[in-house]
């Protein structure tokens, strides 16, 4: 079966960079775009970022911009989002979010999702 | 961007009983709207796509309905299982993708 196994929670220090991983199972890596949402403590979900595994390219919410890194490792079937410059606003549960059909359609749904990374930012 | 409004933002309903859940795109998003269920501590579970087809292993007692700019979310004969919060997410106009900013069902 399909599945998306992230890192472990994180406590970094305002300024410092998170990695988060997403290592995905049970299905052909290259074929299905992985997305990246986040979840602010009490709050609702908010898309990050996607990434086309097969060529490694990615697109970014505006807000992210300068900030956010999408990569993957296809000798693995592991994704990465690195976010830097953290603030205390950046605390979050991240996810990673496979879409619901593969690269040969468009307009998806997000299905599975991992089982989040909480991420907390503090000094 | 494609804004999504959910109502109410939270609804108390007795076990048993039918519950129906608003999602608002800002403009027309046709039928690419889905629905996720979060418990607490978990992650987001998908329950219909395309506005109304149930995702595998989904109970028919949910339901969902809709185009354009307007779809519900509908639960019948309510259990105990199914306290959470649904969220909507819009998937057609994209990038950004969107989601509604959700509603938690209680059991009354």
């Amino acid at each position: 079966q399909v599945q998306l196994v992230q890192s472990g929670a994180e406590v970094k220090k305002p300024g410092a960079s998170v990695n988060v991983s997403c290592k995905a199972s049970g299905y052909t890596f290259i074929n299905y775009f992985m997305h990246w949402v986040r979840q602010a403590p009490g709050q609702g979900l908010e898309w990050m970022g996607i990434i086309k595994p097969s060529a490694g390219t990615s697109n970014h919410a505006q807000k992210f911009q300068g900030r956010l890194t999408l990569t993957r490792d296809t000798s693995t079937n592991t994704f990465y989002m690195e976010l830097r410059g953290l603030r205390t606003e950046d605390t979050a549960v991240y996810y990673c979010a496979r879409e619901g059909r593969d690269i040969d359609n468009s307009d998806n749904w997000f299905d599975p999702w991992g089982q989040g990374t909480l991420v907390t930012v503090s000094s | 961007e494609v804004d999504m409004t959910q109502s109410p933002a939270t609804l108390s309903v007795s076990l048993g009983e039918g519950a129906t859940l608003s999602c608002r795109a800002s403009q027309s998003i046709g039928t690419n709207l889905a629905w996720y269920q979060q418990k607490p501590g978990q992650a987001p579970r998908l329950l219909i796509y395309r506005a109304s087809t149930r995702a595998t292993g989904i109970p028919d007692r949910f339901s969902g309905s809709g185009s354009g700019t307007e779809f519900t979310l509908t639960i019948t004969g309510l259990q105990s299982e199914d306290s959470a919060v649904y969220y909507c997410h819009q998937y057609d106009s994209w990038p950004p993708w969107t989601f509604g900013q959700g509603t938690k069902v209680e059991i009354k």
